[in-house]
């Protein structure tokens, strides 16, 4: 079935420091992919998402490119800040959107220090 | 604030016994998602309803139930609780019941079962 595989942290990262959080998917057809970002004691809320091969999602200095040859995802960001601070999830929809819910990954923590 | 809303926002109980938790979905939302996210599993879905049917099931144990009333509001009902249940449990909701729509997710309840 439809999974996703993200790069499992914690990751520490001193700020101004280049951020890469590697996701992998498996699916059928092309389906949408999500980012979602779930700072302490919140809820989930979308990050970026790219719905077609070669789109590249950006918000808030984040971007991740989706790579339908390596079927990757991977969040980015040059320069990262303490209020980026959070935990970050790789996501993609059930049977390629068919279903409605969401497959998320592991999640993957990271800290940014001052 | 995503404009999902779910009480309560902590609750502790014993094992065996049985608690409900509500959901209100975004103004327009006509589908709502319960998600669970534990430790060790990360962040399973639930069950899905949209406009007051169910729509798509996920790992949901048979001791747990939801609906969905026709204010569109939901309830996660969960009964027999096992010290395994204790997790934080999220409702999200979308537009529509395919999965390339964003989903809003609220602020979640966290179940300690004792």
């Amino acid at each position: 079935g439809d999974s996703v595989t993200q790069m499992e942290g914690p990751v520490t990262l001193s700020e101004e420091a280049c951020l890469t959080i590697n996701c992998t998917y498996t699916a059928t057809g092309y389906p949408s992919l999500f980012w979602y970002v779930q700072y302490p004691g919140e809820g989930l809320q979308l990050l970026l998402k790219a719905t077609k091969a070669d789109d590249k999602g950006s918000n808030k200095g984040f971007e991740a490119t989706y790579r339908k040859e390596t079927t990757s995802f991977h969040l980015e960001k040059g320069s990262v800040q303490v209020s980026d601070s959070a935990v970050y999830f790789c996501a993609l929809p059930n049977y390629g959107g068919s279903q409605g819910n969401l497959i998320f990954g592991k999640g993957t923590k990271l800290s940014v220090k001052p | 604030d995503s404009g999902v809303t779910q009480t309560p926002k902590h609750l502790i109980t014993a094992t065996g016994q049985r608690v409900t938790l509500r959901c209100s979905p975004r103004s327009g939302d006509l589908s709502v998602y319960w998600y669970q996210q534990s430790l060790d599993q990360g962040l399973q879905f639930l069950i899905q309803y949209y406009n007051g049917e169910e729509r798509a099931k996920g790992n949901i144990l048979e001791r747990f139930s939801a609906q969905q009333f026709p204010d569109l509001h939901s309830e996660l009902n969960l009964s027999s609780l096992e010290l395994g249940d204790s997790a934080l449990y999220f409702c999200a909701s979308s537009a529509t019941t395919s999965g390339r729509d964003e989903q809003f997710f609220g602020p979640g309840t966290r179940l300690t079962v004792l």
